[in-house]
């Protein structure tokens, strides 16, 4: 049972234009998400997250918008840049003193010129 | 600071065998989560210990166990290993606060690639 699933595996967008990536979740208990980006032969790293209190988080180019009542959650990176082109995951967690986070199965994005 | 190191990077093993992969989390960080990425199913949870003990574990058979020391370093085997056990495992560390509204951000290591022949 997949509680967090990412159902585009690929995404291709043009360099400048906005990238959106989504992911949605079935556990209504999750009160924090978060957001890797993963290069080939290197681990996943930390990109951005949002507490199941707000509903936007921005970090620059990059957005996170959460909709709790539909369990989705997007990102949006406007503008689009080359070295965007990565493997996106999401993630969710019940925040706890013994977390467990469950990650999403990931979207590569390629972004073309 | 220095970030989560892995051990070794590349493995190849056989059928049968058995495999000891190692973690060391960035300094400070208690808490050590285990993952096995493979194409088809993304990053899969395999256990998470924090002061040397296994509080989660994930939908793994018992042929994967893991511990950690008294340092935070934390230590994964395979027994027996399987062809479909070829994956990259990778190691995350985290501070986990309690009682922190952020939630508990996880650093990765860049993993180690397990090939089983």
């Amino acid at each position: 049972d997949q509680q967090v699933k990412q159902n585009s595996p690929s995404l291709s967008v043009q360099e400048g234009r906005i990238s959106i990536l989504n992911c949605d979740y079935t556990n209504s208990m999750f009160d924090y998400f978060l957001w890797y980006k993963k290069y080939p032969a290197e681990g996943p790293t930390f990109l951005i997250s949002i507490s199941s209190i707000k509903d936007k988080n921005e970090d620059g180019r990059f957005t996170v918008f959460l909709n709790k009542s539909a369990k989705h959650l997007s990102l949006h990176i406007v503008p689009s840049q080359p070295g965007d082109s990565a493997v996106y995951f999401c993630a969710a967690e019940v925040y706890s003193s013994a977390s467990k986070i469950i990650f999403g199965s990931g979207t590569r994005l390629s972004i073309r010129p | 600071k220095a970030g989560v190191t892995q051990t070794p990077r590349y493995l190849i093993k056989t059928r049968g065998q058995q495999v000891t992969l190692s973690c060391s989390p960035i300094s400070g960080h208690r808490s050590v989560s285990w993952y096995q990425q493979t194409p088809g199913q993304g990053l899969q949870f395999l256990f998470e210990y924090f002061s040397e003990t296994q509080r989660n574990k994930g939908n793994f058979p018992g042929r994967f166990s893991g511990r950690q020391f008294s340092n935070s370093r934390s230590e994964m085997n395979v027994s027996t290993l399987e062809l479909g056990d070829s994956a990259l495992y990778l190691c995350a560390s985290s501070f986990l606060q309690s009682g922190t509204p952020q939630g508990d951000t996880q650093y990765f290591g860049p993993g180690t690639r397990l090939t089983v022949l």
